[in-house]
């Protein structure tokens, strides 16, 4: 029972170009939905997140977007560079809890 | 000046031992948590602690007891190891009020033979 689902394991962008990493939920009873990033060997670490009260948060060159009755959020990254490269995992918090239930995770390849 | 430290980063033991893997945080939170992600890359929340006090504890196995000495640490203990206890271990913690944006340790990866 996947509640948050990333159906992308990979993508791979070109650097100075747009990432758009993709996420869907099942769940309607969650309340902050987040991106955590993850170098091999290293623990994730948090990104950014959205209020499911909200439909967009900037922050620099990453953009979460939420689309609520399409269950559906997406991080943009422009321009993608090659750091960037790394395992995204879309995450989201059980309303009003510590609980946060993660997906899959893609694996974004930012080449020259 | 690591903020969440786990031990031993490798672990590789045999089914029925007993082991622990230790976890500390010098941010100052008063959350701690202790995640596993198995082989298909699922990472999923096992324990959280608020401050000593166990809040969150999902379908574990009674062979898992997380212990919290003091809320900078946070233990995990397993009992009789099995096959399928093989993955990688994630601490992390959190501050009161922003439990969303966790702080993660590097793992330990935990092999059973």
């Amino acid at each position: 029972d996947q509640q948050v689902k990333q159906n992308s394991p990979s993508l791979s962008v070109q650097e100075g170009r747009i990432s758009i990493l993709n996420c869907d939920y099942t769940n309607s009873m969650f309340d902050y939905f987040l991106w955590y990033k993850k170098y091999p060997a290293e623990g994730p670490t948090f990104l950014i997140s959205i209020s499911s009260i909200k439909d967009k948060n900037e922050d620099g060159r990453f953009t979460v977007f939420l689309n609520k009755s399409a269950k559906h959020l997406s991080l943009h990254i422009v321009p993608s560079q090659p750091g960037d490269s790394a395992v995204y995992f879309c995450a989201a918090r059980v309303y009003n809890t510590d609980k946060l239930i993660f997906g899959t995770g893609t694996r974004l390849q930012v080449f020259p | 000046d690591t903020a969440v430290s786990q031990t031993p980063k490798y672990l590789v033991t045999q089914m029925g031992n007993d082991k622990s893997i230790k976890c500390e945080q010098n941010l100052g939170h008063d959350t701690m948590y202790w995640y596993k992600q198995d082989s298909k890359k699922f990472l999923k929340i096992m324990f959280s602690y608020n401050n000593k006090e166990l809040i969150i504890n999902e379908t574990v196995p009674n062979r898992f007891s997380p212990k919290s000495p003091d809320k900078a640490h946070l233990n995990l203990h397993i009992n009789s190891l099995e096959l399928g206890d093989s993955a990688v271990y994630f601490c992390a913690s959190s501050q009161e009020g922003r439990y969303y944006e966790q702080y993660f340790g590097p793992g330990t990866r935990l092999t059973v033979t």
